[in-house]
């Protein structure tokens, strides 16, 4: 079974208005991590948002948020205000397990959604 | 500036002509990784590092070595590449601090190609 599913190949999304990216997670884990990641067309990894899975609040930074809800198991992004330069590629990521000494801090990623903004 | 390096950035080869991708870190981070990026796939583990000459494989490994000798940088080995090893590299590195949220840095990217 996937990991991380990113149901969403692509979108499309008038300037301004305000965009949600999907993301479901699959683990037993009951510590965890949740990531978004953009990637424009340079080809870059740049980090957006990290969720832990013990926070109570939904992270935000700046423009973007993650839409934690635990029992159903997803992660979305949401990015408000949409800007022409928020056109990428974005990747949901997971790490599982306590980080520590001893631990693989591996990200599984989702298969990413292209989203493209229109002026 | 904080930064992972990678070089080269980008990359013609031919099948069996063996190559290496270097990548460096400037933050002192103990553990770095390499994944690959294919079409449809999302980024896969290759290898990771907890820290000098600590490494182990990841969940895509065949095909591919690295070393750590050094705590900056952690190379990334093509003994014989083959044309399906034709992807887009990257590396990565993380400070491990229990407890703390972290974020994985990671390089610019190396975009392969095997013929």
């Amino acid at each position: 079974a996937q990991k991380i599913t990113q149901t969403q190949p692509g979108m499309f999304v008038q300037e301004k208005e305000a965009v949600t990216l999907d993301c479901t997670y699959d683990t037993s884990d009951q510590s965890y991590g949740l990531f978004w990641y953009k990637q424009p067309s340079s080809g870059e990894m740049i980090f957006l948002i990290y969720q832990g899975s013990y926070d109570e609040q939904n992270a935000t930074e700046g423009r973007y948020s993650l839409n934690f809800q635990k029992a159903r198991k997803s992660a979305n992004l949401v990015i408000s205000a949409s800007q022409l330069g928020d056109s990428a590629m974005y990747f949901c990521a997971m790490r599982e397990g306590r980080i520590s000494n001893f631990g693989n801090e591996k990200l599984t990623f989702g298969t990413g959604t292209r989203l493209t903004i229109i002026p | 500036e904080a930064q992972v390096t990678q070089n080269p950035r980008y990359l013609i080869t031919v099948t069996g002509k063996k190559l290496t991708v270097t990548c460096s870190q400037n933050m002192n981070h103990e553990y770095m990784s390499w994944y690959r990026q294919d079409p449809g796939l999302g980024l896969r583990q290759i290898y990771y590092s907890m820290n000098v000459e600590v490494t182990d494989k990841g969940d895509v490994p065949e095909g591919y070595k690295v070393s750590r000798k050094e705590k900056r940088n952690f190379p990334l080995i093509l003994e014989s590449p083959s044309p399906n090893q034709t992807s887009l590299y990257f590396c990565a590195s993380s400070v491990r601090t229990a407890g703390h949220p972290y974020e994985q840095y990671f390089g610019p990217g190396t975009r392969l190609t095997v013929t």
